[in-house]
């Protein structure tokens, strides 16, 4: 098993530029989380899914949009990036809502 | 609305000592669920404890246990035996259970000492 695996590790992008964050889990599991983490405050939940169609917003969804096609990827995507969003994103999965979380390795993103 | 605090942005600590991370939480639910995660410096997030509310007894992992308050709203963690490689961000978490929505304190930067 790979676990959780984010493409790219490091992005720079220039302000009003869009992208997609991959990620992708192959333990079928059901529940997935975007999280950006920002020096001094922790990680915090933009969006996230507890199966393939079904999407929620977490507490920093703005400026970014998920979907869910399939129980293997959960992709992440900024329509239009702004320096706000410069950070470190982490994906991460889970069996079940009460199984642990598994953290991919992260994507530092830096918009200029 | 749920919060998480951690008032120590820094500790260090001698190897083969004892250390205590605080964590304090806020909610008006009963059952819920705390975490402590560790995060060293390859960035990697790694689930230390767990914690569920309605189990008195306080969790442990091998050199990793938990001082679990509830009326107090609190969630300490101590690491006995301390040693390098413990070195690294450790974060608080807490999940209304029933819920997907996990949500994380500002971290405690722990570095052991030789």
């Amino acid at each position: 098993n790979a676990g959780v695996t984010q493409t790219p590790k490091f992005q720079v992008l220039k302000t009003g530029q869009s992208m997609t964050l991959q990620c992708a889990q192959d333990m079928n599991h059901e529940y997935m989380s975007w999280y950006r983490q920002d020096p001094g405050m922790g990680l915090r939940l933009i969006h996230y899914s507890v199966g393939a169609g079904i999407t929620d917003q977490g507490e920093v969804p703005n400026g970014y949009n998920v979907s869910r096609s399939t129980t293997e990827d959960f992709p992440l995507r900024l329509l239009s990036a702004a320096p706000s969003q410069t950070s470190v994103y982490f994906c991460a999965s889970s069996y079940s809502k009460d199984y642990e979380q598994y953290f991919g390795p992260g994507t530092r993103l830096t918009v200029t | 609305a749920q919060t998480v605090t951690q008032s120590q942005p820094e500790m260090s600590v001698q190897e083969a000592e004892t250390v205590t991370l605080s964590c304090t939480y806020d909610t008006s639910e009963n059952n819920y669920y705390l975490f402590w995660y560790k995060q060293p410096p390859s960035r990697q997030m790694i689930l230390v404890i767990r914690q569920e509310a309605y189990k008195q007894q306080n969790a442990t992992e091998n050199r990793f246990s938990v001082n679990f308050q509830k009326a107090a709203k609190s969630f300490s963690l101590k690491i006995s035996d301390s040693q390098l490689g413990d070195t690294a961000m450790y974060f608080c978490a807490f999940r209304t259970s029933g819920t997907y929505k996990y949500i994380f304190g500002t971290g405690t930067r722990l570095k052991v000492l030789a």
